[in-house]
């Protein structure tokens, strides 16, 4: 079935460091891809989303390019803020086989020190 | 804010009792999802509904069931509860149509404390 790899956390990075989390997937179709933030005592939100290969999708000074040759969806930022500590998640959904679950990564805690 | 509503944010209960959460979609919204988040298993897909009929079914225990009602909201009914099923449950809502890639926006979650 479908899955979805991601960096293990958690991540600690000094404010304005460059940001990489790694994010590979399988999936049997021609997936959708996205990233999810959950801030601390809060829900998730859509961070950014790609939808066919070589798309890039961004958001608040995030990045992702979904590239289809390496299965890989990397989340990048290039200077990060004490107001990005999060914790990240990278998904994917395959809606043309009628499964439009969302199949999401374990997850990966970013804290960012001043 | 998401526009996804969900009932209660927090809710304690004893081993055995029974639970119902509920969740308000999107304005226009179809779809309702829900997933549970616990620190053991992650974020895990349950079940879909799309306007009233159940769509999918994902690692959803049979001592669970949701529905949704001809407005669109949705509940989930959790019973003879456990202490493993202390989580975070999430509802989501979007508009899929066949082929389509549509997002989900998430509700704040309802916190379940099973003691």
């Amino acid at each position: 079935g479908d899955s979805v790899t991601q960096m293990e956390g958690p991540v600690t990075l000094s404010e304005e460091a460059f940001l990489t989390i790694n994010c590979t997937y399988t999936a049997t179709g021609y997936p959708s891809l996205f990233w999810y933030v959950q801030y601390p005592g809060e829900g998730l939100q859509l961070l950014l989303k790609a939808t066919k290969a070589d798309d890039k999708g961004s958001n608040k000074g995030f990045e992702a390019t979904y590239r289809k040759e390496t299965t890989s969806f990397h989340l990048e930022k290039g200077s990060v803020q004490v107001s990005d500590s999060a914790v990240y998640f990278c998904a994917l959904s395959d809606p043309p086989k009628g499964n439009e679950k969302l199949t999401f990564g374990t997850g990966t805690r970013l804290t960012i020190i001043p | 804010d998401s526009g996804v509503t969900q009932t209660p944010k927090h809710l304690i209960t004893a081993t055995g009792q029974r639970v119902t959460l509920r969740c308000s979609p999107r304005s226009g919204d179809l779809s309702v999802y829900w997933y549970q988040q616990s620190l053991d298993q992650g974020l895990q897909f349950l079940i879909q509904y799309y306007n009233g009929e159940e769509r999918a079914k994902g690692n959803i225990l049979e001592r669970f069931s949701a529905q949704q009602f001809p407005d669109l909201h949705s509940e989930l009914n959790l019973s003879s509860l456990e202490l493993g099923d202390s989580a975070l449950y999430f509802c989501a809502s979007s508009t899929p149509s066949e082929g389509a890639r549509e997002t989900q926006y998430f509700g704040p979650g309802t916190r379940l404390l099973v003691l």
